[in-house]
């Protein structure tokens, strides 16, 4: 167990949705990145946000948002999903400005 | 563009013997280096870390090389088990790309008894 975790664990939902994905560092964490892990496209960097403030953008689409909370909880909002959306979520934090990142169990994101 | 591989996709393994999982990187300015192990269902999990300023780092059971003349990473399991069975990932840092983590596509290490 790496301390991270990720609500929902799965998710079903149709396309043009939106849905909010949850994550909770490690305690004392104050950097949190999300991950999205496809079969074609491996695990792909989303976003990082450190102590509330965006840090570094990755290949996230537009529809897509993220925002980290006073309590360093950090929430991923997909909208107007679409199929090509099914795909793995990671969250994964860490201390600080350091590399090594813990990873939470993900949430499984299904659109039909 | 800048990319991190892997040699080989798959890997079999008997136990009790070594296993040896390889990583290609194409960016010289990678500067961290990470290995995690990925089960089935699961979250990838750190392994081992290493900076590239060091040529070794050894775990438990593992041990990383890092070849930066070729821009090449190993990962070396001793007498792997059964419960090493799982996808592993490199992933790479570099002065580019911040704090994030550049994976590679996966090797797959079956362990059989």
């Amino acid at each position: 167990d790496s301390g991270v975790t990720q609500t929902p664990k799965h998710l079903i939902t149709a396309t043009g949705q939106r849905v909010t994905l949850r994550c909770s560092p490690r305690s004392g964490d104050l950097s949190v990145y999300w991950y999205q892990q496809s079969l074609d496209q491996g695990l792909q960097f989303l976003i990082q946000y450190y102590n509330g403030e965006e840090r570094a953008k990755g290949n996230i689409l537009e529809r897509f948002s993220a925002q980290q909370f006073p309590d360093l909880h950090s929430e991923l909002n997909l909208s107007s999903l679409e199929l090509g959306d099914s795909a793995l979520y990671f969250c994964a934090s860490s201390p600080g400005r350091q590399e090594t990142q813990y990873f939470g169990p993900g949430t499984r994101l299904l659109v039909l | 563009g800048e990319s991190v591989g892997l040699h080989l996709p798959t890997l079999s393994v008997q136990e009790g013997d070594n296993s040896i999982i390889n990583c290609a990187y194409s960016n010289s300015a990678s500067d961290y280096f990470i290995w995690y192990k990925q089960e089935s269902g699961k979250g990838p999990q750190f392994i081992i870390d290493i900076r590239s300023n060091m040529d070794k780092r050894q775990g438990q059971r593992v041990t990383v090389l890092l070849n930066k003349t070729v821009k090449h990473l190993s990962l070396q399991i001793a007498a792997t088990q059964p419960g090493d069975s799982a996808v592993y990932f490199c992933a790479e840092k570099n002065s580019n790309s911040g704090y994030a983590l550049n994976f590679g596509k996966g090797t797959s290490l079956l362990v059989t008894p």
